[in-house]
Parts: C-alpha cells; sequence; structure tokens
C-alpha cells in the first residue's frame, strides 16, 4: 500500500464552484501533513500547513482527520488562477523524510 | 522569487558529458535533498542530505552524485546519464518550523530541466 494516497482526478470545475480535495495516508506515526500547489512546468510550492484543529487562509480550508488518516482541502468560490496540480505530503515527524501524493490535477473553467 | 537558487534553469547533455546541478539557501536550512520529477508524476527523492552528511540514498545509480560542500550548497553530478534520466531535477531544503508548531516544511527550488540526447 503507498505512504500516501490521492485521487488523481482531473478535476474541471466551472469558476466559483466549491471542489475538496482528500488524501489518505497509511502510517498512523504521521506527523505533519501539508497541501502543495504546483503550476505546470514549475516547481511545487507549499499551499498550507494541516492542522489537527483544521485551518483557513482565505477561501483555502484544510482538515485533518486522525482517526480515519485522511486529510482535506477545501477551495471555495474556484478562480481561474487556482488551476494547478494540489499534491498531499506527509512528514512521519521531525524527519526528512516526506512522502508525496500523486497529486490531484485541477482545471477551473470560464 | 524562490528561497533556493538552482542553476542551470535547463541543461541539455549527451550521454557521455559530465555535468553537474548546483543549488544554494541562505535561510539556514540544514537539510537538502533532490527530487527528480518526470512528467505528470509527484516529485521523486533521490538524496538527503541533514547537517552536510548524507543521511538518505534511495538506491539511486551511481551516474548520480551528490556533494553537499557546505550548508548552504548542494550539488549533484552527472555522467553517462541515459535518455531516461531526463526530468525536472528539484533542489529542496527544511528546517523545522517555529511558525508551524514545530513541523519541518520543504521549500523547492525553481527547477533544473535535464535533457539527455
Amino acid at each position: 500500500r503507498k505512504e500516501v494516497e490521492q485521487d488523481p482526478g482531473p478535476f474541471n470545475v466551472p469558476e466559483g464552484a466549491t471542489v475538496a480535495f482528500n488524501c489518505t495516508y497509511s502510517n498512523s506515526a504521521s506527523q505533519s501533513f501539508f497541501w502543495y500547489r504546483q503550476d505546470c512546468r514549475k516547481e511545487p510550492k507549499l499551499l498550507m500547513s494541516v492542522y489537527s484543529s483544521g485551518n483557513e487562509d482565505g477561501r483555502f480550508t484544510a482538515q485533518l482527520n486522525r482517526a480515519s488518516q485522511y486529510i482535506s482541502l477545501l477551495i471555495r468560490d474556484s478562480k481561474l488562477s487556482d488551476s494547478a496540480t494540489y499534491l498531499c505530503v506527509v512528514n512521519r515527524g521531525s524527519g526528512n523524510q516526506f512522502y508525496f501524493g500523486t497529486g490531484t490535477s485541477l482545471t477551473v473553467i470560464p | 522569487d524562490t528561497e533556493v537558487t538552482q542553476t542551470p534553469k535547463h541543461l541539455v547533455m549527451g550521454m557521455t558529458n559530465k555535468k553537474s546541478l548546483k543549488c544554494e539557501q541562505h535561510m539556514g536550512h540544514r537539510a537538502m535533498y533532490w527530487y527528480k520529477q518526470k512528467a505528470k508524476k509527484p516529485p521523486e527523492l533521490m538524496f538527503v542530505y541533514s547537517y552536510e552528511k548524507l543521511s538518505i540514498n534511495e538506491s539511486v545509480p551511481s551516474r548520480f552524485s551528490p556533494e553537499c560542500p557546505n550548508s548552504s550548497l548542494l550539488n549533484l553530478h552527472l555522467h553517462a546519464l541515459q535518455p531516461e534520466d531526463s526530468a525536472l531535477y528539484l533542489c529542496a531544503s527544511s528546517i523545522r518550523d517555529r511558525g508551524s508548531r514545530g513541523a519541518n516544511v520543504l521549500t523547492f527550488g525553481a527547477g533544473s530541466r535535464l535533457t539527455v540526447l
């Protein structure tokens, strides 16, 4: 079983829509969770760290469910500029081993 | 602007060439990474240096040779590569992110796009 699993999509949504991505992780010892955004032919950039209490940054909300071992990313009021690949990343703790999901492709359509 | 700088941005090399990719960060991060990324795939870990010592080698072929001259620099020496080694090579660094309740966060450079002919 893969360390981190994501639905690769693609997700094609109209502008203004709300879209949610989920990601599951297999190791219950995982401690740190992140969502990265990667534009075509660019490097991944940190979108949000994900905290146990959940956290929000503008139109983006991240949630962590430790019992079910999944994290989610909710994007409200989608913009054309949100089109990208969203990568779920998990770290087991303070170590330097980061595990990447396959990425979920989002296209926001006018 | 990224805080992790990679050079060159693009590199084309033949299978008999020797070249190097370079990475630099001045954020005081003590862990540095090389990742390889093929199109439509996630980054794939190659090497990790922690406090200038190689701590992880993900069974990478010896035609890739990493080097960490000091805490700010990371090189990847390339020799006798194959066409299938063509990819985006990403350098990253990390340190415990005090603002994120102790989480260790990865910061990537813009990458070096390598083509092997």
